[in-house]
């Protein structure tokens, strides 16, 4: 139980493209989901929690603009990339909410070219 | 604020042998504390974890973690290692917010290393 999946698992993008990564929670409703950022070799980097049928809360530093987060059903979320740039490739991994804790996906792999 | 402390970057351990990975950690009261291991470019697993009642927690894979509020401490540990278990643990930390899901503080990570 508490499965989530995360589509694409890799991307590759001309720099300038924007690219959409899903977040969805499979045998869970999820009312609250998390996008996180992580460099190689290092921790998570939190980006913003996302609510079901609310905005999205953005941490620190995160563009909003640059980095749309949408929620729309209480299984998905979804983080697009606005015209990505080489220094935005990284891993990218979502978490989804159940009974206070946070089950994760398998990540996304994006390289911005 | 609260802050994760894991003091080991990387710990090397012979196959069978016990394994105990720190985590120290900086919170008003007593927090949601979990374990996460995360293979290569994979996504974080659950562990364990603790909210509340026995100190002594049993997670998956054989593993358990025991929280000791006198020392802000929620050490993991395995009585035998296995080649299948060298990967990065991290630790974390969630505030206690009634009605709203609270977000995790990482520690650094602890790579594993097992050697056969």
């Amino acid at each position: 139980g508490a499965v989530v999946s995360q589509h694409p698992s890799r991307v590759i993008c001309k720099s300038g493209t924007s690219v959409k990564i899903e977040c969805r929670s499979l045998d869970f409703q999820a009312t609250t989901m998390f996008w996180y950022r992580q460099f190689p070799k290092q921790s998570l980097m939190l980006m913003a929690t996302s609510n079901e049928g609310s905005k999205a809360t953005y941490e620190q530093g995160v563009e909003k603009d640059k980095f749309l987060i949408n929620h729309a059903s209480l299984t998905l979320s979804t983080l697009t990339v606005t015209s990505a740039h080489p220094e935005d490739s990284s891993f990218y991994i979502c978490s989804a909410v159940l009974l206070e804790t946070q089950y994760f996906g398998p990540g996304t792999r994006l390289l911005v070219l | 604020a609260q802050s994760v402390t894991q003091p080991d970057i990387h710990i090397t351990v012979s196959e069978g042998a016990s394994l105990e990975l720190r985590c120290n950690y900086s919170y008003g009261a007593t927090p949601y504390l979990f374990w996460y291991v995360q293979s290569p470019g994979q996504g974080l697993q659950l562990l364990l974890k603790y909210f509340s009642g026995d100190t002594l927690v049993q997670g998956i894979k054989g593993f358990e973690a025991e929280f000791k509020r006198s020392q802000s401490s929620f050490n993991l540990r395995k009585p035998s290692v296995h080649w299948s278990d060298a990967a990065e643990y991290f630790c974390a930390v969630g505030a206690r917010l009634a009605g709203t899901a609270s977000k995790l503080t990482f520690g650094t990570g602890t790579r594993l290393q097992v050697t056969l």
